[in-house]
């Protein structure tokens, strides 16, 4: 069936760094991924819309220049996390669907992000 | 503002008994349902949803109930196994699969299931 991957699964970086987050459809044509974010305890979070080809769509309140979102080919999405900071810590789950009308909904396993 | 909440954070069941999980929405604009099953560390798996011109939907020991004047739905997992033990979370949406805003998914906050032997 259809996979989405997602890479890195866990990742710790510095305060300040940046960080990438790939999100890759492996056997389907993704027009269209989601980022969401999970704190703990907590429900996933809608972050952006992320069309192929074109600009992604932010939620209200979701910084687009502090988290950088490309949707370059139709499998692979990127998820920027521009000058990390600790309250930035969180885990980032990508979804995406293929191009038919009754085309499911897929989740990466997610990446935990860790900012020291 | 908590459009989808799932007010009990944890359930624990017997196996072989049926697990209830309940979610309650304030949106009135969505019309299409799912609920996910989650693992720690891993992202929700899909397992069943329903579209708001249904009341019922069943899937093998998965069946999932829409009232939509109580703005209400529910899960109901018969007979439970210990393998269903997991995080649930329902999720709603403006728009069924068929529509562009497919995928943009309100979720609850979940609920702990633990199915016990």
């Amino acid at each position: 069936g259809a996979v989405v991957s997602q890479h890195p699964s866990w990742v710790i970086c510095k305060s300040g760094t940046s960080v990438k987050i790939e999100c890759r459809s492996l056997d389907f044509q993704a027009t269209t991924m989601f980022w969401y974010r999970q704190f703990p305890k907590q429900s996933l979070m809608l972050m952006a819309t992320s069309n192929e080809g074109s600009k992604a769509t932010y939620e209200q309140g979701v910084e687009k220049d502090k988290f950088l979102i490309n949707h370059a080919s139709l499998t692979l999405s990127t998820l920027t996390v521009t000058s990390a900071h600790p309250e930035d810590s969180s885990f980032y789950i990508c979804s995406a669907r293929g191009r038919g009308l009754d085309s499911p909904l897929h989740f990466g396993n997610g990446t935990r992000l860790t900012v020291t | 503002d908590q459009q989808v909440k799932q007010n009990s954070p944890s359930l624990s069941v017997q196996e072989g008994r049926i697990s209830i999980l309940n979610c309650d929405y304030t949106n009135s604009m969505f019309d299409y349902f799912l609920w996910y099953k989650k693992y720690p560390a891993e992202g929700p798996t899909f397992l069943i949803s329903i579209s708001s011109i249904k009341d019922k939907n069943e899937d093998g020991r998965f069946t999932v109930f829409l009232n939509k004047s109580a703005k209400h739905l529910s899960l109901h997992i018969v007979p439970s196994q210990p393998g269903d033990s997991a995080v649930y979370f329902c999720a709603a949406s403006v728009g069924n699969a068929g529509g562009t805003s497919y995928g943009k998914l309100t979720f609850g906050q979940g609920t702990i299931l633990t199915v016990h032997p």
